[in-house]
């Protein structure tokens, strides 16, 4: 399997811009995330679906981001306008549901993110 | 909430020497615990995980990490570093049940000098 593919692995915009970050998760899988990283915050989750439907939207810093998953093998993350402060690393991780006792500990597989800096 | 607290943003060690990277959580009820590895411009990887079975796992390239209730940490450790091993570490931490929220500390960059 050619693993989480995500697209452009950089992105250059000037603010105001609308940016669009692609995602295709690993075949079979029913869970996607979207994460940023920034040195002063870490590496946060941002949303995540559960079979194309978003399930918890609560790390999304603003309504300038949205994200979707029309089918089982591609997931959007736009943010419009874009501010400096956007600038960081997004990932996205997809991963299948083990269910049984130890379900939500299934292991995520990351993408190798798509660099973004808005100027 | 839970959280993660990994003590010391970067560790340098000597090849062949010991690497010892902390993690401590904050939960009322253990949760499941990761480790996962991020070498430079690339995705995190997998290197263990503690779920409800033994308290000592094993991962990828020589790794384990040791659950302990008592003191809530989760540490990983290798008895000898190899260059290869050189990269950013984070710990990580889900709820038990259906919750799929991973919440990451903020990292060790291991440096392995010669």
């Amino acid at each position: 399997d050619a693993g989480v593919i995500q697209s452009p692995r950089h992105e250059v915009t000037e603010m105001g811009q609308e940016v669009t970050l692609r995602c295709k998760p690993i075949s079979g899988h029913d869970y996607l995330f979207w994460y940023r990283q920034t040195m002063m915050r870490g590496l946060e989750l941002l949303i995540y679906f559960n079979n194309n439907v978003p399930i918890d939207d609560s790390g999304m810093p603003e309504d300038r981001f949205s994200a979707k998953m029309p089918n089982a093998s591609f997931s959007t993350l736009k943010i419009q306008p874009s501010e400096p402060r956007d600038s960081a690393v997004y990932f996205c991780a997809s991963s299948l549901a083990s269910g049984g006792y130890n379900r939500g500990s299934d292991t995520q597989y990351f993408g190798p993110g798509t660099r973004l800096t808005v100027l | 909430a839970q959280s993660v607290t990994q003590l010391g943003s970067h560790v340098s060690v000597s090849e062949g020497a010991l690497v010892l990277l902390r993690c401590n959580y904050s939960s009322s009820v253990p949760p499941y615990l990761f480790w996962y590895v991020q070498y430079p411009n690339q995705g995190l990887q997998l290197l263990l995980k503690y779920t409800s079975a033994a308290t000592l796992v094993k991962g990828i390239n020589g790794f384990e990490a040791e659950f302990k209730k008592s003191e809530t940490s989760f540490h990983l450790t290798k008895p000898s570093a190899h260059m290869s091993d050189a990269a950013e570490y984070f710990c990580a931490v889900s709820p038990r049940g259906s919750n799929y929220k991973l919440t990451f500390g903020k990292g060790t960059l291991l440096t392995v000098n010669p």
